[in-house]
């Protein structure tokens, strides 16, 4: 069965700094990992997803994450946030070979952006 | 396209009464999922359907029914409301399983 960590249940930030959101995830065969936004009342968007090929994944708004294998981690990163990069982030995994996979949610990280 | 619709937005229930959500999307996807939100708890997948006539039980299954009797259509039931069913409930579709699912922007139901 596939599970994922996400280390930080909240990290607050001021504007322009930088920012990783951890994700870890166990599986013990191939997977496709994803980092989704969920904004205030809002459902979830999907930011970027990583399938096979280059390790870093660039994605919406400024975002990118690197698919590490040895450490089984997919962390996501931004150089510089906004007040408006504030909301909930969820990293998913799937077990693509497996008959019925599905997308598996980490418990989110609530980004917050102060000035 | 308006991607993954789900009706209503928010409903107060009282305890042991019944109601439908339901959820529509027009990408022509095959694969539709419930989900339920809770704080602290992330996502949890309670039923979902791998096509037309089909649906399948998550992880958190239990006082929920649901129906997919149209491809675009993805029912969930509550035969007998609880309070501990008080949630936010999103709806999902995706091309096929393990791969990137559209989310709605959910339903808020409090059961008194």
């Amino acid at each position: 069965a596939q599970s994922v960590t996400q280390l930080d249940s909240q990290v607050p930030v001021f504007e322009e700094a930088p920012v990783e959101l951890r994700c870890n995830y166990s599986s013990s065969v191939s997977v496709y990992l994803f980092w989704y936004v969920q904004y205030p009342n809002q459902g979830l968007q999907l930011l970027l997803k990583y399938l096979s090929g280059s390790t870093l994944v660039k994605g919406i708004n400024g975002f990118e994450a690197e698919f590490n294998k040895s450490q089984t981690s997919f962390h996501l990163r931004k150089p510089s946030v906004h007040i408006s990069d504030t909301a909930e982030y969820f990293c998913a995994v799937s077990d693509h070979y497996t008959s019925g996979s599905r997308l598996t949610f980490g418990e989110g990280t609530q980004l917050t952006v102060n000035p | 396209n308006a991607g993954v619709t789900q009706t209503p937005k928010f409903r107060v229930l009282k305890t042991g009464q019944s109601m439908t959500l339901l959820c529509a999307q027009d990408m022509n996807h095959e694969y539709m999922y419930w989900y339920r939100q809770d704080p602290g708890m992330g996502l949890r997948l309670i039923h979902y359907s791998v096509g037309e006539g089909t649906t399948a039980k998550g992880e958190v299954p239990d006082g929920y029914n649901v129906s997919r009797l149209k491809k675009q259509n993805f029912l969930l039931g509550l035969e007998s409301a609880a309070p501990s069913q008080t949630s936010v409930y999103f709806c999902a579709s995706s091309y096929n399983q393990g791969y990137e699912q559209y989310f709605g922007p959910g339903t808020r139901l409090t059961v008194t």
